[in-house]
């Protein structure tokens, strides 16, 4: 069926390095992609969104990737920080389907002092 | 705090009680999603608004599950004779714009238990 998953439950860096966090994405008809993150309690934050007619998006410290080849989405975060510490979420909308966001498992980033 | 305000944060219940949370979105967004979200998964959608007008509901919502937005500003969720399943986290989001391929913007939810 269509979802959106994501390669790896958990991911630990040291503070300072650079996170790579990792989802695929099976609907070659999803045309639009966010990154949320998600602190304990709280709901998900926009960190960063991307549209299909584009294969990369900068924000602050973080880079977004798209590669419709593969059907695979990434976040890089850049100089980690403890206070990056959260569980990240992608999302894709499929434009004939509304404003309906479609979630993955989410991915633990763990952040060493 | 200009972002979107759920109320109330906790509710502890008994199974078979009616129970209603409310959203209030961004004040400019017309755009407004429920989505429920279980320990280590993500959030599911349930339904969402265009102003006042309900656009699209998904199978997870039952005939228990019912959601309004009469004035195209604030939003409620009930849920009737609540059962243990429905214990959960219930997020609102709200978004501006006619097209879908907008951010949306997630309160920080109602957590639901039912005893």
């Amino acid at each position: 069926g269509e979802s959106v998953g994501l390669h790896l439950p958990t991911l630990s860096v040291q503070e300072g390095d650079n996170s790579i966090i990792n989802c695929a994405y099976s609907n070659s008809a999803s045309d639009y992609f966010i990154w949320y993150k998600q602190e304990s309690g709280k709901g998900p934050q926009f960190i960063i969104d991307i549209r299909s007619n584009m294969d990369k998006r900068q924000g602050q410290r973080v880079t977004v990737l798209l590669n419709k080849t593969v059907k695979h989405l990434s976040l890089q975060i850049a100089a980690t920080q403890p206070g990056d510490s959260a569980v990240y979420f992608c999302a894709e909308n499929k434009n004939n389907q509304g404003g309906k966001l479609i979630f993955g498992q989410g991915t633990e980033l763990s952040v060493k002092p | 705090d200009t972002g979107v305000s759920q109320d109330p944060r906790h509710k502890i219940t008994k199974r078979g009680q009616n129970v209603t949370f409310r959203c209030d979105p961004i004040s400019e967004h017309n755009r407004l999603y429920w989505y429920r979200q279980t320990l280590g998964q993500g959030p599911e959608f349930l339904t969402y608004f265009q102003n006042e007008a309900q656009l699209e509901k998904s199978r997870l919502l039952s005939d228990r599950f019912s959601a309004e937005r009469p004035k195209g500003s604030f939003s409620t969720l009930e849920i009737q004779r609540t059962e243990q399943g429905d214990s959960a986290m219930y997020l609102c989001a709200s978004s501006w714009g006619l097209g879908p391929n907008q951010p949306q913007h997630f309160g920080d939810g109602t957590r639901l238990s039912i005893l």
